[in-house]
């Protein structure tokens, strides 16, 4: 299996609502990342998780919360978001430390109403 | 500091011409390079990396690039374009011995018949 699977495919929530993304990769890969890209640019890393700790949150809003229950799942907890945080949630795995390449999700594209 | 730059925002080329796309990066420590291709409403694929040995790298769909360490460049080439290459492409750089990926501002490849 050399793929990550992201869920759901598309998202549409309300600013009150609490909903969660899910990613699961199953190649063995210690690494897994969220990133968030807005239309028309590029991906911007939000937060790694290494060996299923949380070792880079790059200043997220707390309204977004990773969590990695196993080393195959990365999920992102999301409540009361801004209409603005309207997005591809995008999910990557990888060996870790640049060692051999990652491997990215679909996405999952949110939208908030 | 480390960054990846595509000065390039957006290249038109006719099909069947050659096309470059320039990649230059910033850091003080080895990298590791990539190009991803991303249509739309799509995630990202790799096309192509660079790890280590020979500095010209064959990826998927003809598309090859040279990694030159003295101008800190990976620049993208194909020979021959397609219609179908139409498509956003990003430049991205990991630093040796961290789990960061981080993305250029991407190069709007548009092929015109």
């Amino acid at each position: 299996d050399t793929e990550v699977t992201q869920t759901p495919k598309h998202l549409v929530m309300g600013m009150t609502n609490k909903k969660s993304l899910k990613c699961e990769q199953h190649m063995g890969h210690r690494a897994m990342y969220w990133y968030k890209q807005k239309a028309k640019k590029p991906p911007e890393l939000m937060f790694v998780y290494s060996y299923e700790k949380l070792s880079i949150n790059e200043s997220v809003p707390s309204r977004f919360s990773p969590e990695c229950p196993n080393s195959s799942l990365l999920n992102l907890h999301l409540h009361a978001l801004q209409p603005e945080d309207s997005a591809l949630y995008l999910c990557a795995s990888s060996h870790g430390q640049g060692s051999g390449g990652y491997t990215f999700g679909s996405g999952t594209r949110l939208t908030v109403v | 500091a480390q960054s990846v730059t595509q000065l390039d925002s957006q290249v038109p080329v006719f099909e069947e011409a050659p096309v470059e796309l320039r990649c230059n990066y910033s850091s003080s420590v080895s990298v590791y390079l990539f190009w991803y291709v991303q249509y739309p409403n799509q995630g990202l694929q790799l096309l192509l990396k660079y790890l280590s040995g020979s500095t010209l790298v064959k990826g998927i769909n003809g598309f090859e690039a040279e990694f030159n360490k003295s101008q800190t460049s990976f620049h993208l080439r194909k020979p021959s374009v397609h219609i179908s290459d139409t498509a956003e492409y990003f430049c991205a750089v990991s630093f040796y011995n961290t789990d960061k990926l981080i993305f250029g501002t991407g190069t709007r490849l548009q092929v015109f018949p």
